[in-house]
């Protein structure tokens, strides 16, 4: 069965802080897609980051980064230098079975970042 | 402007009253997705639409109905509410399949059913 689990349900941080925030998957498949989403307190979903499968390469994006190894099926997403703009709820998320457009989320992790 | 809309974004209803969520992309999209979300279940499939009249379940399917006739709306039909059915929905986009690429999301709607 595929599946997501965020472990961490809240996280509370002081602004500046390092974060990180966990997702951990299981498939069968051997050709997947992982993502992140965030939700802020105003409700949009937002798009942050997709990977493939294949593809481990860790990847950076500003004050963002994700490492993702397939050895212990996990894909985390760590926050540099927190700012209170990030407080949000998070979500990771697993895409299955292929043309047939499955997608299993997280339940979210809820950060709050304190000035 | 490239987005999704939904509509409403809140809905008070009875048990037992149909009602239907409309939503629209305008970015050409083929594939479509509908969404609810629940504190501490995260955000579940209901359904998903790869094109026109081609339509599949999502992990929870019971109690909805959707239609796909034109590509670029794909309504979310409740025949008749339950009070387990109040959640936030949302509605998704994308230009490729949703297994590989990325979603746009609608704005949401708030449905509560007494």
């Amino acid at each position: 069965a595929q599946k997501v689990t965020q472990a961490q349900t809240e996280i509370s941080v002081v602004e500046k802080e390092d974060v990180t925030l966990d997702c951990v998957y299981e498939t069968r498949d051997t050709t997947y897609y992982l993502f992140w989403y965030k939700q802020p307190p105003s409700g949009e979903l937002v798009f942050l980051i997709r990977r493939n499968s294949f593809d481990e390469q860790n990847e950076i994006s500003g004050r963002y980064s994700w490492n993702f190894q397939k050895s212990t099926s996990s894909f985390n997403f760590t926050i540099t230098a927190s700012q209170v703009v990030d407080s949000a709820v998070y979500f990771c998320a697993l895409s299955w079975g292929g043309a047939n457009s499955k997608l299993t989320f997280g339940k979210g992790i809820t950060l709050s970042v304190r000035p | 402007e490239a987005q999704v809309t939904q509509n409403p974004r809140y809905l008070i209803t009875v048990t037992g009253k149909k009602l239907t969520v409309t939503c629209s992309q305008n970015m050409n999209h083929e594939y479509m997705s509908w969404y609810r979300q629940d504190p501490g279940l995260g955000l579940r499939q209901i359904y998903y639409s790869m094109n026109v009249e081609v339509t599949d379940k999502g992990d929870v399917p019971e109690g909805y109905k959707v239609s796909r006739k034109e590509k670029r709306n794909f309504p979310l039909i409740l025949e008749s509410p339950s009070p387990n059915q109040t959640s936030l929905y949302f509605c998704a986009s994308s230009s490729l399949p949703l297994a590989s690429h990325e979603q746009y999301f609608g704005p949401g709607t708030r449905l509560t059913v007494t």
